[in-house]
């Protein structure tokens, strides 16, 4: 089955600075890939997703690189503010009967 | 995700007891899914139903259990079995069957008294 890991698993920065959270997966099938950003005690919020088909994409300061050759995906936030504190979680599937699978996540702090 | 709730938002277990955890979703999705989260820790699979009276074992099945009576309702029994049960615990839900993005509940937080 899948596998997911996620690197790093703490990572803090100065506001203002960029921040890259990278994932792997195992599955050369697996062709959806979320991430989600979870505060403390609230619920997991999707923040940005790709396909296969895709290579890179956008949205404001986030953005998601994928690699399929290596299995590999990225999550890139610029102008990191406060407010991006929180904890970062990848995950992978392929179209299917498949959930998905997590990776054990990334807490971001950011400093003031 | 505003249409997935999760009840309650904080639940106490007594030794031996079975407590069921409640989830309910007005998004007419297909699939739903029950995920465990200890401090620190990533989001572990514990069930998952694809369609109504159908379930499958995820990851970490042993000592719980689960119906799925109607396509909106996937509760989760969290039995005796379960020696360690305090975590934080999250109610998912998809469109369809999978590989789709899901959407999470508020979570229940149990603690064992």
């Amino acid at each position: 089955g899948e596998n997911v890991e996620q690197h790093p698993s703490t990572l803090s920065v100065q506001e203002g600075d960029s921040a890259v959270i990278k994932c792997t997966y195992s599955d050369s099938a697996s062709n959806y890939f979320p991430w989600y950003k979870q505060e403390l005690g609230k619920r997991p919020q999707l923040i940005i997703d790709i396909r296969s088909n895709v290579g890179e994409k956008k949205d404001q300061r986030i953005a998601v690189t994928l690699n399929k050759t290596a299995k590999h995906f990225s999550l890139h936030i610029t102008e990191t503010q406060p407010e991006d504190s929180a904890v970062y979680f990848c995950a992978a599937t392929h179209s299917g009967n498949t959930p998905l699978v997590f990776g054990k996540g990334t807490r971001l702090s950011v400093i003031a | 995700d505003g249409g997935i709730t999760q009840s309650p938002k904080y639940l106490f277990r007594k030794e031996g007891q079975n407590v069921t955890l409640s989830c309910e979703q007005n998004l007419n999705h297909d699939a739903m899914y029950w995920y465990r989260q200890d401090p620190g820790q990533g989001l572990r699979l514990i069930y998952y139903s694809q369609i109504v009276n159908d379930f499958q074992k995820g990851d970490i099945a042993e000592g719980y259990s689960v119906s799925r009576e109607k396509k909106e309702s996937f509760p989760l029994t969290v039995t005796s079995a379960q020696k360690n049960p305090t975590a934080f615990y999250l109610c998912a839900s998809s469109i369809g069957r999978g590989g789709e993005t899901q959407y999470f509940g508020p979570g229940t937080r149990l603690l064992v008294l």
